[in-house]
Parts: C-alpha cells; sequence; structure tokens
C-alpha cells in the first residue's frame, strides 16, 4: 500500500511563493501527481514527475525525489483563485492512484 | 464535448437501500476509476477499470458493485446501502491506466444515507 503525507492546512498572502510538501512510502511507484480542487468542485490536474527533478508549467512547478520519497509544490505569485485544496497522489505499479488527505492553502490580501 | 457527466449531483437515501450512481464519459477513454472523499481521508479508489469488460477491487471496495459494459458508461452500485457510505463520489476516466495520461475527474455526486 501507499503512505501519503501532506500539511493540512497553509496560509500565505497574495503575489508570495508557498510550498507544498509531499511524503510517501509506497509499495510500487510508476508517477506523482498534483492536483487542485476548488471547495466544492473536482479535483483537476496540475502536474506529473516520474523522473527526479523540476517541472515547471507556468507559476506552478512540481518537484520529486524517489530516493527520498519526496515532492513538492511550488505555487509563485500567488492569486486569491489559488485558495483551494492541493492533492498528492502517488501511482503504484499496477496504475492505481493513491491520494493523500489534501492541503488546503489560503490565499490573503 | 461534456467529458464526465455523473448523476445524480445529490441524493438522500435510507438506509437498506439499494442505489447506482451513473458515470458516463464520451471522451473514449479506456480506464475508468470510482473514488469516495471523506473530510480529513482525502480520496479512496473503490473499483476502477482498465477497459471495458473488466474491473477489479481498489482500496474501499466492500459494499459496492460496478459494471463495465462499454467504454463509456461506468455504474456504482450500492446493494444495501449504510450510513458510513455518507459521502462525495467522483468517478474519472483516463485515456490509458499508464504513461503520462492523467485522470480527469467527473464533478461528483453527493450521497447522504440515513
Amino acid at each position: 500500500g501507499q503512505n501519503i503525507d501532506q500539511p493540512t492546512e497553509m496560509t500565505a498572502t497574495e503575489g508570495a511563493i508557498v510550498q507544498i510538501n509531499c511524503t510517501y512510502q509506497t509499495s510500487g511507484f510508476n508517477g506523482l501527481f498534483w492536483y487542485q480542487q476548488h471547495a466544492g468542485e473536482a479535483p483537476t490536474f496540475l502536474s506529473y514527475n516520474v523522473l527526479d527533478g523540476l517541472e515547471e508549467k507556468g507559476r506552478f512547478s512540481s518537484f520529486l525525489s524517489r530516493s527520498k520519497g519526496y515532492s513538492y509544490l511550488l505555487l509563485k505569485e500567488l492569486q486569491m483563485k489559488d485558495s483551494a485544496s492541493y492533492l498528492c497522489a502517488v501511482r503504484d505499479n499496477d496504475y492505481k492512484l493513491s491520494f493523500g488527505a489534501g492541503t488546503t492553502v489560503t490565499v490573503r490580501a | 464535448i461534456a467529458g464526465i457527466t455523473q448523476a445524480p449531483t445529490s441524493q438522500i437515501l435510507a438506509a437498506g437501500r439499494r442505489m447506482t450512481l451513473r458515470c458516463t464519459q464520451d471522451m473514449r477513454h479506456n480506464a475508468m476509476y470510482w473514488y469516495r472523499q471523506d473530510l480529513g481521508l482525502g480520496l479512496r479508489l473503490i473499483h476502477y477499470s482498465n477497459t471495458a469488460g473488466t474491473t477489479g477491487k481498489g482500496e474501499v471496495p466492500d459494499g459496492y458493485s460496478v459494471s463495465r459494459a462499454n467504454t463509456d458508461d461506468f455504474p456504482l452500485t450500492l446493494a444495501s446501502a449504510v450510513p458510513s457510505q455518507t459521502s462525495v463520489y467522483f468517478c474519472a476516466s483516463s485515456a490509458v491506466a499508464g504513461g503520462a495520461d492523467t485522470q480527469y475527474f467527473g464533478p461528483g455526486t453527493r450521497l447522504t444515507v440515513l
């Protein structure tokens, strides 16, 4: 099985940078995903890492270290609309996703 | 293109009743999934199907059944609902089960079992 940990809540100021950490212990690894979920809505895909290193997509970047079982999602130039839950998910060798409980980010003006 | 649709949007159900949650996708995706989302627990996989005609059990399959008669539809049935099945249910699909293909989620069904 998978054990995935991420902080429950984070608060940051508009225009700032926030880093959401995710650590995992898995019985198999076939990629790590980050999703964004606004309250009352469905999760939407943000990023995918399968190799070590940084993937950058506009204001959002995601990093993976497989040897450390560690990933982070970096949100830059925070906007009010970035207030949401961010879900870390690990895919196993059977292609099933296991999700962390999510990190709720609140952006203050 | 609608993507993934789920029905109903919400439902209040008496314990012991049978209920089928519907999920349809129009993206011709091979793989489909059912999750439940509970506060503090995140999304948990109930059942999945990597291709039409096949299904598999996820992390929390007890009390639920699925079928995959064709590519587009993946209904989830609660044979005899219990209050612990009160949750938000999300259906998802991906083009294939692996690779860089992400899962796309439907809007969810909020189910309350009394």
